[in-house]
């Protein structure tokens, strides 16, 4: 009963430091997607994966790079952490792009000083 | 450009009465609509979904949802409120392509006893 899992829950970082932000699904998902939510501002869309071996940007992708490892794994990650990327990070699937995303993962709260 | 706007951002209803959530958009051709649900430290939920046909959604939990085009409105509904229902709501609209859905910055609903 697992659905999307995050890793890690939460985490903290200096400015220019890296890290990677992992998400795994078991539901076969063809579709996966990366959001940062803000106060505020609801969540917007960073990168997303349409299928396997595909990625594509979002709404805010700046900063950010994103690996589909295969079809259960989408990797989010900061090459130089920057104190505008604190957020919390979703990570969602769905069964295919013309549902939107179905479930989502608890999330990543990450604090960059 | 699509937006979502969701007027209202903290509402309370007493327990056993009837809810009403707005959200109006704004989107160039037909709309595909959704309302998420966010409980605390949790990711979202998909509550309903609306792409054509019935302009009345139902969804889980009780919940259902009314498209009016001409208001250019997706609001959602419960007949009775309970206390399990106190959350964050979000609406949230998108196009062909549902992988860049745009969302509102949600309302916050609070139960009394």
């Amino acid at each position: 009963n697992a659905g999307v899992t995050q890793t890690p829950k939460f985490q903290v970082l200096k400015t220019g430091q890296s890290m990677t932000l992992q998400c795994a699904q078991d539901m076969n998902h063809n579709s996966m997607y990366w959001y940062r939510q803000d106060p505020g501002m609801g969540l917007r869309l960073i990168y997303y994966s349409a299928s396997e071996g595909t990625t594509d940007k979002g709404e805010v992708p700046n900063g950010y790079n994103v690996s589909r490892l295969n079809k259960r794994e989408f990797s989010l990650r900061l090459e130089s952490a920057a104190p505008s990327q604190t957020s919390v990070y979703f990570c969602a699937s769905s069964s295919s792009g013309s549902e939107g995303p179905q479930h989502f993962g608890d999330g990543t709260r990450l604090s960059i000083l | 450009a699509q937006s979502v706007t969701q007027p209202d951002i903290h509402i309370t209803v007493s327990e056993g009465a009837s809810l009403e959530l707005r959200c109006n958009y704004s989107y160039g051709a037909t709309p595909y609509l959704f309302w998420y649900v966010q409980s605390p430290g949790q990711g979202l939920q998909l509550l309903l979904k609306y792409f054509s046909g019935d302009t009345l959604v139902q969804g889980i939990k009780g919940f259902e949802a009314e498209f009016k085009r001409s208001q250019s409105s997706f609001n959602l509904r419960k007949p009775s409120v309970h206390w399990s229902d106190a959350a964050e709501y979000f609406c949230a609209v998108g196009g062909t392509g549902f992988q860049k859905l745009v969302f509102g910055t949600g309302t916050r609903l609070l139960v009394s006893p």
